[in-house]
């Protein structure tokens, strides 16, 4: 697997907007951009992925640079809840046998403050 | 989606004692994995498991250290054997969605305290 590159840790206010940035230089055509968190005491979850394009849901927005070198995972409203060390990652398309597993880096530990 | 239990959600074991952790899937799923996650750091894969297969291991795993069962396509188990101090680590089971969804899901976790 490719591997990401993420600050160690932010800091952010609450109720305003997080921009987590992750580099992936080595990234090849086939990889997927996945972002997952997890919350203190939980097992990760999943919060989105992208190929190329922007991707919005419920949770977050994810933007990808142009030259798929660099991703921005976008909370638009930072809540205390949202305290949790986010992932970023990259998985191998089509997902066929092999390339299921997810292969995590040291993540970005994001504090809120009240 | 794909709820995931796992049990025990924590112990205390003796150093040389074995414990086994149950995973349990509420859907059939063809993969699941094994996670280790040391204190303060990121997630490990230990191996991954398919039903009617043995399990395949990542470097660094063996499979007399952590032996793995898939008796079918719900559940499987991790053995910790001859555990020392430093198999202290939450202990997570994970599997991906149903239908070709590349959401992958994980249970709560074990977390195990060898003294």
């Amino acid at each position: 697997d490719a591997k990401t590159t993420q600050p160690n840790s932010m800091e952010s206010n609450e109720e305003e907007p997080v921009h987590l940035p992750c580099n992936h230089s080595t990234i090849s055509g086939t990889d997927y951009i996945h972002w997952y968190r997890q919350l203190p005491s939980q097992g990760p979850e999943y919060v989105i992925h992208g190929l190329t394009s922007n991707v919005n849901n419920r949770m977050a927005s994810l933007a990808i640079a142009e030259d798929r070198k660099s991703s921005t995972l976008i909370l638009h409203r930072a809540t205390l809840r949202d305290a949790a060390v986010y992932y970023c990652i990259l998985r191998e398309a089509p997902f066929s046998f092999g390339n299921e597993k997810l292969t995590f880096g040291t993540g970005t530990r994001l504090t809120i403050i009240p | 989606s794909a709820v995931i239990s796992q049990k025990p959600s924590r112990d205390i074991c003796q150093r040389g004692t074995s414990l086994t952790i149950q995973c349990q899937v509420d859907s059939q799923v063809t993969m699941m994995f094994w996670y280790r996650q040391q204190p303060g750091q990121s997630l490990t894969l230990i191996a991954t498991a398919n039903q009617g297969s043995e399990a395949t291991y990542e470097s660094g795993f063996v499979i007399d250290k952590f032996p793995i069962s898939r008796p079918n396509l719900t559940f499987s188990t991790l053995t910790v054997s001859n555990m020392s101090p430093e198999d202290s680590s939450i202990y997570l089971c994970s599997v991906e969605g149903a239908g070709g969804n590349t959401e992958a899901f994980f249970g709560q976790g074990t977390r195990l305290t060898v003294v």
